[in-house]
């Protein structure tokens, strides 16, 4: 069964800061990547996704990720948050395979500071 | 297009009640996924429909089950509830399976 890792549970940082939050998973196949960003009272939405290709993918609102696969991390990262970056991030994992079983690790709350 | 609609939004329940939750997906999604989100556990997949087929199923009791109807809606039901049974559900659809999932703002279950 697929895992999904996130250490750091609680992150707290200031506007203009890098934030940069891990995740590594235990899958020995092929997988398809993604985090996802849950916004305070709204529903889970997409950041970016990472199938195949370039490892360093882009996503929105200036967040990118790199898949190592040597490690099985795929850890997401923003140069400067601002304060409307305060959320809840999940990484989750699947496999490709037909399957749409998606595992979550346990999320990363982030509270940035004005 | 018009996002993931879950109903209704909240439900308070007792011990032993069942319920029963409904999801729309996206218009020409055709798999939808269902997940329980807890403090405690995170979130957890309890299933996923594509073509009115059950493809796979988490590890949660046979209280939890669930249909998918020819137009892709949605729905699980939850018997013989439990105190721990509270938590908020969330729908996924996306067009195919593997791809990106699109959430639904979840029904939130209280069980008293």
């Amino acid at each position: 069964a697929q895992s999904v890792s996130q250490h750091n549970h609680h992150v707290i940082l200031s506007e203009a800061a890098s934030l940069e939050l891990g995740c590594n998973y235990s899958y020995g196949g092929t997988v398809n990547l993604f985090w996802y960003v849950q916004y305070p009272g709204q529903h889970l939405q997409l950041l970016l996704k990472y199938f195949s290709g370039d490892p360093l993918v882009k996503g929105i609102k200036g967040f990118e990720a790199e898949f190592i696969k040597s490690k099985f991390s795929f850890n997401l990262r923003k140069p400067s948050v601002q304060w409307s970056d305060t959320a809840e991030y999940f990484c989750a994992v699947n496999a490709p395979n037909g399957n749409n079983r998606l595992a979550f690790g346990k999320g990363n709350q982030v509270v940035v500071i004005p | 297009k018009a996002g993931v609609t879950q109903t209704p939004r909240y439900l308070i329940k007792t011990r032993g009640q069942q319920v029963t939750l409904s999801c729309s997906p996206i218009s020409g999604h055709r798999s939808v996924s269902w997940y329980q989100q807890t403090p405690g556990q995170g979130l957890q997949f309890l299933f996923e429909y594509f073509s009115e087929t059950q493809r796979n199923k988490g590890n949660f009791p046979g209280r939890f089950s669930g249909r998918q109807f020819s137009n892709s809606r949605s729905e699980m039901n939850v018997s013989t509830l439990e105190l721990g049974d509270s938590a908020l559900y969330l729908c996924a659809s996306s067009p195919r399976q593997g791809d990106e999932q699109f959430f639904g703002p979840g029904t939130r279950l209280t069980v008293l």
